[in-house]
């Protein structure tokens, strides 16, 4: 059975940092690429950003390129999302997801992002 | 960027038809995929590369992409259908994952 289960989430300060981790578990998550969604309270679902399952490509959307860090560890089967300069917006639930060609066909129960003072 | 636009809400009775569109420009030449998120929870896939659905997700979930305009039908829609749906593509010009807005589908 595939799982993912995020954590690292919290309360942090705006310009702080916070790291998400994902455990992947129940599949070959080296041959897999990886992303995180997020949901601002009330709102839709954001795409932030992907990593390829070598590892070797990581794609970023626009709110967060510069700030954010996507990376995995194959051995411990595991995903990572390193927020820099968080602001208020943020704010969201951040979903852990597998991708299966371009779609993302697995999720975590996700992890709440508070940006606050 | 690319935009992808979906009513904000459907209303269905129960045992009726339910059509979610999700427009873009155009849709007919990229794969779409559907999510459906119920309240409190995480999405789910539903249906994905057009029309192709997951195991273990019903029949009456099905979905048709042509033109500028995909659809999700939903067939003799129950009360546990009641939830928010996600068109999403890949945009291949920007490397970037887009999703439409979300539809909210009420069960009447």
């Amino acid at each position: 059975e595939v799982q993912l289960l995020e954590s690292g989430g919290g309360l942090v300060q705006p310009g702080g940092s916070l790291r998400l981790s994902c455990a992947a578990s129940g599949f070959t998550f080296s041959s897999y690429a990886m992303s995180w969604v997020r949901q601002a309270p009330g709102k839709g679902l954001e795409w932030v950003s992907t990593i390829s399952g070598s590892g070797g490509g990581t794609y970023y959307a626009d709110s967060v390129k510069g700030r954010f860090t996507i990376s995995r560890d194959d051995a411990k089967k595991s995903l990572s999302l390193q927020m820099d300069s968080l602001r208020a917006e943020d704010t969201a639930i951040y979903y852990c997801s597998r991708v299966s060609g371009e779609s993302r066909d697995y999720w975590g129960q996700g992890s709440l992002v508070t940006v606050s003072s | 960027s690319y935009v992808l636009t979906q009513p904000p809400s459907v209303s269905v009775a129960p045992g009726q038809t339910a059509r979610i569109t999700c427009g873009g420009d155009p849709t007919g030449s990229k794969s779409v995929h559907w999510y459906q998120q119920k309240a409190g929870q995480a999405p789910v896939l539903v249906v994905y590369d057009d029309s192709d659905r997951p195991s273990g997700i019903p029949e009456r979930f099905s979905g048709s992409n042509s033109g500028n305009t995909a659809t999700l039908t939903i067939s003799r829609v129950e009360a546990g259908d009641e939830a928010d749906y996600y068109c999403q593509v890949w945009d291949s010009n920007s490397d970037h994952v887009v999703f439409g807005g979300g539809t909210k589908l009420t069960v009447l």
